[in-house]
């Protein structure tokens, strides 16, 4: 089962900040924080992730709480290129074996 | 970031016929690729986990016999599904995971859509 809750959909203004909110209550200390979307019809694409810091690369921002039972990922300038589904996963990441269980993630709609 | 492909894209084929997936690791190696499945408007279901030079561990409720899965290298891990049948027509899509220092990325393929007739 997934260990993560996000709200099903979203909308967001073309041109402005898309804040997508998830809450993991359960992570354990060694586990990272994973975002994913998918586009209609395409394999999931890797986003970003994080362990406690705040990180940021070219696609987006990822914020975690210091507790880190909640994250948010940042989408600054929000294209119609952007809608898609978007999966937050929290999973162990040594060594590569760790499987990636997805839940039903957040349907954004990024209207012009 | 990495790229992992898949071949074919889609593919249609008749009840009781064998498909093969075929799922590549493009510039890294990977020891270890996952299956999943993906029905309309539903999320991704993990189906099994490849394992280069030994057998894949299966999902709960994944038949092992009709799904067969083959590393056969670092870089190749092919799905056959045998005897298709209408029910099995779903998006396949395959992920490798990508080990750098910290934490490894996983990364998928475009999926390949199988339509059984």
């Amino acid at each position: 089962d997934a260990k993560t809750t996000q709200p099903t959909s979203m909308d967001c203004a073309e041109g402005r900040a898309a804040n997508l909110p998830c809450n993991h209550s359960t992570i354990s200390g060694n586990e990272y924080v994973y975002w994913y979307r998918q586009i209609h019809s395409q394999g999931p694409q890797y986003i970003i992730h994080g362990l406690k810091n705040n990180e940021t690369n070219e696609m987006a921002s990822l914020i975690i709480t210091e507790d880190r039972k909640s994250s948010t990922l940042i989408l600054p300038h929000a294209t119609l290129r952007d809608t898609a589904v978007y999966y937050c996963i929290v999973r162990f990441a040594q060594g590569g074996s760790e499987k990636l269980v997805f839940g039903k993630g957040t349907k954004l709609t990024v209207n012009p | 970031g990495a790229v992992v492909s898949q071949h074919p894209s889609w593919v249609i084929c008749k009840s009781g016929t064998s498909v093969k997936i075929e799922c590549r690791s493009l510039d890294f190696q990977a020891t270890t690729m996952f299956w999943y499945r993906q029905f309309p408007k539903q999320s991704l279901m993990l189906m099994a986990t490849s394992n280069e030079g030994s057998k894949a561990t299966y999902e709960q409720g994944v038949e092992k016999d009709k799904f067969l899965i083959n590393h056969a290298s670092l870089t190749l891990s092919t799905l056959t599904v045998t005897s298709a049948h209408p029910e099995d027509s779903s998006f396949y899509i395959c992920s490798a995971p990508r080990v750098v220092t910290g934490a490894d990325t996983q990364y998928f393929g475009p999926g390949t859509r199988l339509t059984v007739l």
